[in-house]
């Protein structure tokens, strides 16, 4: 069945890169999601990439695709104490989307 | 814009007890859904409601039931709570297929 593995912890410094790597199982996945979630909070989409593409960035955010490993990340450059939090990669599973375990994110100030 | 709305936030039953876990939503989305989240194990699909009028079973449905009660609600029922249902509850809603979601803040259950 499918199945989405992330490591389960990261440590940075602060001004540091941070990347935060999932692989997946279901190649026809239309799209791959990454959702931050801080303490004591819902999951917030935080970007995605449609499964045809490369590599996405948006301002910080760094999203790289290899469909043929099945091996997405994500790099947040210049990394803040604000964003220590936990990072779940997902594939889009129709109505059933995939969720990883997380990966918590520690930021050393 | 307030999104999704949970409620309660926090929750403690004996075993046995019964309880409607709410969540609204105001986006217009279609697709509601109802998730757990466990230490170590990331997020289980409960029930999902593809449109309103449908519901269907998720990856651990057992001991669950929702209600889809018009396009805003969707409420997720325990009809007679276990210790193994423990758990952070998560509603989402989406606007269909191959788009994200947008989480409630949850609801923090302890089954005692």
């Amino acid at each position: 069945g499918e199945d989405v593995e992330q490591s389960l912890f990261l440590s940075v410094r602060e001004g540091d890169s941070s990347v935060i790597n999932c692989t997946y199982t279901d190649s026809s996945s239309t799209y791959l999601y990454w959702y931050k979630q801080e303490p004591g909070a819902g999951l917030q989409l935080l970007t995605y990439i449609f499964s045809n593409m490369d590599m996405k960035q948006d301002q910080r955010l760094t999203v790289l695709l290899n469909k043929k490993d099945k091996h997405l990340s994500l790099r947040i450059a210049d990394t803040q104490t604000g964003d220590s939090a936990i990072y779940f990669c997902a594939e889009d599973g129709g109505f059933k989307t995939i969720f990883g375990a997380g990966t918590r994110l520690f930021v050393k100030a | 814009n307030a999104g999704v709305t949970q409620t309660p936030k926090f929750q403690v039953l004996k075993t046995g007890q019964s309880m409607t876990l709410q969540c609204a939503q105001d986006m217009n989305h279609n697709s509601m859904y109802w998730y757990r989240q466990d230490p170590g194990m990331g997020l289980r699909l409960i029930y999902y409601s593809a449109s309103e009028g449908t519901t269907d079973k998720g990856e651990v449905p057992n001991g669950y039931n929702v209600s889809r009660l018009n396009k805003r609600e969707f409420s997720l029922r325990l009809e007679s709570a276990a210790p193994s249902q423990t758990s952070v509850y998560f509603c989402a809603s989406s606007e269909g297929i191959n788009y994200g979601y947008t989480f409630g803040s949850g609801t923090r259950l302890t089954v005692v």
